[in-house]
């Protein structure tokens, strides 16, 4: 099956800890990215890379790293600066760089602070 | 700068009765427009998207859209809708004249179809 897969669903952290949530894709898919949802806020752009070894800060990425060291592969770290990290995390890929290239996302990442 | 508004948290319709979901977007060239829905604790699947041509588009599972550029929306609908219907939908925004841009979301109109 093509598609982008993200693990964990569920994700737990204790306060001060650092996470990293997977994002995988056999699209061959130049562009990944990855964003944050929040109830009522919509989907805010953490980070985004159209190409390997580069990668782009988006709206909210205080607190978050990423790498891009294979085009499949676009691992997001929460850091322990985030200050409330709890939320839904998406990722996703877009065919080439294109803007009328649609997006296809994961199925997410939930993480909680407990 | 592209920014996107989707003016109603929640639509209420009946099924069987036409459903209209409403988008509004800025940018400062031409826009490249995108509907996707989500499920409860589901990424978002893609609907359809404007690039050019025809106002009127047509995607999956019945629903359309129609771009209006000088009333800067682009709204969603379906004749008839499904109980099956109800679903988180987000319009998004791409600058088609501004390099490369990535997608802005609206922050997501609930659709609740009543039996």
């Amino acid at each position: 099956d093509g598609g982008i897969t993200q693990s964990p669903k569920y994700l737990f952290r204790k306060e001060g800890q650092n996470v990293t949530l997977s994002c995988e894709q056999n699209l061959n898919h130049d562009a990944m990215y990855w964003y944050r949802q929040d109830p009522g806020q919509g989907l805010r752009l953490i980070y985004y890379s159209q190409i390997v070894n580069d990668f782009q800060k988006g709206d909210i990425a205080e607190g978050y790293s990423v790498s891009r060291e294979k085009k499949e592969s676009f691992p997001l770290t929460v850091t322990s600066a985030q200050k409330n990290p709890t939320a839904f995390y998406l990722c996703a890929s877009s065919l080439g760089q294109g803007p009328n290239t649609e997006a296809f996302f994961g199925q997410g990442t939930r993480l909680t602070v407990v | 700068a592209q920014s996107v508004a989707q003016p109603e948290d929640q639509v209420n319709v009946a099924e069987g009765n036409p459903l209209t979901v409403k988008c509004t977007y800025s940018v400062s060239g031409n826009p490249y427009l995108f509907w996707y829905v989500q499920y409860p604790n589901r990424g978002l699947q893609f609907l359809l998207k404007y690039i050019t041509g025809d106002n009127l588009v047509k995607g999956s599972y019945g629903f359309e859209a129609e771009f209006n550029k000088s009333q800067t929306s682009f709204h969603l609908k379906k004749p008839s809708a499904l109980v099956s219907d109800s679903a988180l939908y987000f319009c998004a925004v791409r600058d088609k004249d501004s390099g490369y841009s990535t997608l802005t979301f609206g922050k997501g109109t609930m659709l609740l179809v009543s039996p």
